[in-house]
């Protein structure tokens, strides 16, 4: 158990639905990240957030659109998605963007059919 | 950009075995991140160094910044120890960069 909860666990959508992921962690860090895990490949950095900021996104497509209402809850909106976009989605927080330790949760296996 | 190159990619080792998994990168560091991802998908960090050897339980953990080289070491494996092993590092971005993982299967 490290803090970070995701849910769902699971999610499989079809390529007309808006689903929603969410990420929430309690350990009082301030910022928060969504990575994108593909079969075989290194884990993707998509969005990192810093006080409520969104202070990098790593070229992502607008149909992943992230929300952080507050330092403890991120959001990971999707709609309209392609089948190659089936992977885990992990998120992680630390202190703060310069903090040397990441805590991962244990993430949503996204299918798109 | 750094580069982080594990190996092997994949790793099936007997109970008992002693395990090394190497992780080399290509520019300069501030820290080094050996990370254990299970097959529900939670990662677990098990490891940050900037310098020098780490142990914790049966895990050993060493750096050579010269040689841009991290190894992690299993003593006396065991099918629990069944996981992938990611090596991150962390740059000038502060950013992790992350390596393709080493998938390790202990066989009873």
């Amino acid at each position: 158990e490290t803090g970070v909860t995701q849910t769902p666990r699971h999610l499989v959508m079809g390529m007309t639905n808006k689903k929603s992921l969410k990420c929430e962690q309690h350990l009082g860090h301030n910022a928060m990240y969504w990575y994108k895990q593909s079969a075989k490949k290194p884990l993707e950095l998509m969005f990192v957030y810093n006080f409520k900021e969104q202070t990098e996104n790593n070229s992502v497509p607008s149909r992943f659109s992230p929300e952080c209402p507050n330092s403890s809850h991120l959001f990971l909106h999707l709609h309209t998605l392609q089948p190659e976009d089936s992977a885990l989605y992990l998120c992680a927080s630390s202190q703060d963007t310069g903090a040397f330790e990441a805590f991962f949760g244990q993430g949503t296996r996204l299918t798109v059919v | 950009k750094n580069e982080v190159e594990q190996s092997p990619q994949n790793l099936t080792a007997q109970e008992g075995e002693f395990i090394t998994i190497n992780c080399s990168y290509s520019v300069g560091i501030s820290a080094l991140h050996w990370l254990q991802q299970h097959p529900g998908g939670g990662i677990v960090s098990l490891f940050m160094l900037s310098s020098g050897k780490k142990k914790h339980g049966r895990l050993i953990a060493t750096i050579n910044i010269q040689e841009k080289h991290s190894s992690l070491h299993i003593t006396a494996s065991h099918p629990r120890d069944s996981a992938v092993y990611i090596c991150a590092v962390r740059g000038s971005a502060r950013q992790l960069t992350f390596g393709s993982g080493t998938q390790l299967t202990v066989l009873p």
